[in-house]
């Protein structure tokens, strides 16, 4: 159990054009996600808390009207990013908390990344 | 100075030894200690998960945190080809909150 998922798995855009990533939990309910953004060789960095039915949090310096987020039902959270440029370019990674009363709801599960190239 | 410290390595170690992982830490507030492996171009995956101070193991595995010191590791023992990956501490301050990552060590374990 515990499977998050993410769609597309990697996408090559051109400079100016939106592209949604979507994160979904599987096999339970997430009423909140978070959004990561990983660069080469380096950490993951949180861009934003994503609350089912409410506003997403954002992290200081994480433009929030370039990188929307809409978390519109228990199992999926959607990222766009905005008028896309080759600095956007990186490793999108999503994670899910287990809110269906499991006991896990201390984790985070996290999906495969999402690779953005932005040309 | 960055909130969880991690030295980015690469380790290289030969297969069957004793790897030790560690990362130093500034917020005293952090209560929850994780360790994570990512393989290249993956999303990370848990290996091990603590609450405040103290040593828990799972298999191959053993994690410790010291708080006094702010100090966490992990410990792979009999290593195998198949840990080379990047391993990646967090923290948290509560359960379910926020993590926030050390850059993460590449590990290569060679035959």
């Amino acid at each position: 159990g515990a499977v998050v998922s993410q769609h597309p798995s990697w996408v090559i855009c051109k400079s100016g054009t939106s592209v949604k990533i979507e994160c979904r939990s599987l096999d339970f309910q997430a009423t909140t996600m978070f959004w990561y953004r990983q660069f080469p060789k380096q950490s993951l960095m949180l861009m934003a808390t994503s609350n089912e039915g409410s506003k997403a949090t954002y992290e200081q310096g994480v433009e929030k009207d370039k990188f929307l987020i809409n978390h519109a039902s228990l199992t999926l959270s959607t990222l766009t990013v905005t008028s896309a440029h080759p600095e956007d370019s990186s490793f999108y990674i999503c994670s899910a908390r287990d809110s269906t009363g499991t006991g896990r709801d201390n984790e985070q599960f996290f999906g495969p990344g999402t690779r953005l190239t932005v040309l | 100075q960055k909130e969880v410290e991690q030295d980015p390595g690469p380790l290289s170690v030969p297969e069957g030894a004793i790897v030790s992982l560690n990362c130093t830490y500034s917020n005293s507030a952090f209560q929850y200690f994780m360790w994570y492996r990512q393989y290249s171009r993956k999303g990370p995956e848990l290996l091990m998960y603590t609450y405040s101070s103290g040593n828990k193991e799972d298999g191959r595995f053993t994690a410790q945190v010291d708080k006094s010191s702010k100090y966490i590791s992990l410990f792979i023992r009999d290593s195998q080809p198949s840990d080379s990956a990047t391993y990646l501490c967090a923290t948290s301050t509560g359960g379910g909150n926020k993590l926030t990552f050390g850059t993460g060590t590449q590990l290569k374990v060679e035959l």
